[in-house]
């Protein structure tokens, strides 16, 4: 199984609805992210938590709201979603010191905003 | 702000030839520099991680070097095959548990 994984993996919304990305980890570790990413761009970091009581905002958080329900689970919600919300959405999780962090992704889920 | 540049976007090669990659960015204060590889479907695997302090690292046929002075990082594939189809992406991490990511080049290796 999946150390990191993303649901759903697909999905296609209509403008102002709500829509939940879920991101679950069987690797224990304590920092969770939420990337997007553009066609073109590099990724994009969205939100990030270091523990179940720590939340942070990224780069472009405008928009997007998200809930550490557990060390294993971290969700990203799309309040009322627009089409320039369409990306592909990945999590990622990293354990260690900072010279060495290395970051695991999931599969990603691919949103598209009509 | 760190800004991280991968030159080419795409590269097509023949297969057995070698593959050379570059990554650039603006702040050279940072802590490590890491490869990854992006497969459809499949998300991001770290390939090679090279700290501040270290000028390279090899795995297999991978070999990445770090010139932090001149911000400037190179990935080696040696001996290229069908198999290493995919986008490379380079990213830097300051001072921070956060990366910056480049916006990738997408190798394709021809039969």
């Amino acid at each position: 199984d999946a150390d990191v994984t993303q649901t759903p993996r697909n999905r296609i919304t209509k403008t102002g609805k709500r829509i939940m990305l879920e991101c679950s980890q069987t690797k224990g570790h304590d920092r969770m992210y939420w990337y997007r990413q553009d066609p073109g761009l590099g990724l994009q970091l969205i939100y990030y938590s270091f523990d179940v009581k720590d939340i942070n905002k990224g780069e472009i958080s405008d928009g997007y709201s998200v809930s550490r329900q557990a060390q294993a689970k971290f969700s990203l919600s799309l309040e009322s979603a627009i089409p320039n919300q369409t990306a592909l959405y990945f999590c990622a999780t990293s354990d260690g010191p900072l010279s060495t962090d290395t970051q695991y992704f999931g599969p990603g889920t691919r949103l598209t905003v009509l | 702000k760190q800004e991280v540049t991968q030159i080419p976007a795409a590269l097509s090669v023949p297969e057995g030839e070698n593959l050379v990659l570059n990554c650039s960015f603006t702040d050279s204060a940072i802590y490590n520099l890491q490869w990854f590889r992006q497969d459809p479907g499949k998300g991001l695997t770290s390939l090679l991680l090279i700290q501040s302090s270290q000028r390279e690292q090899t795995s297999g046929r991978l070999n990445a070097s770090l010139d932090k002075s001149s911000g400037r990082s190179t990935l080696y594939i040696a001996a290229s095959q069908p198999g290493d189809s995919a986008t490379y992406l380079c990213a830097v991490r300051r001072n921070d548990y956060k990366l910056s990511f480049g916006a990738g080049t997408t190798v394709t290796v021809r039969a």
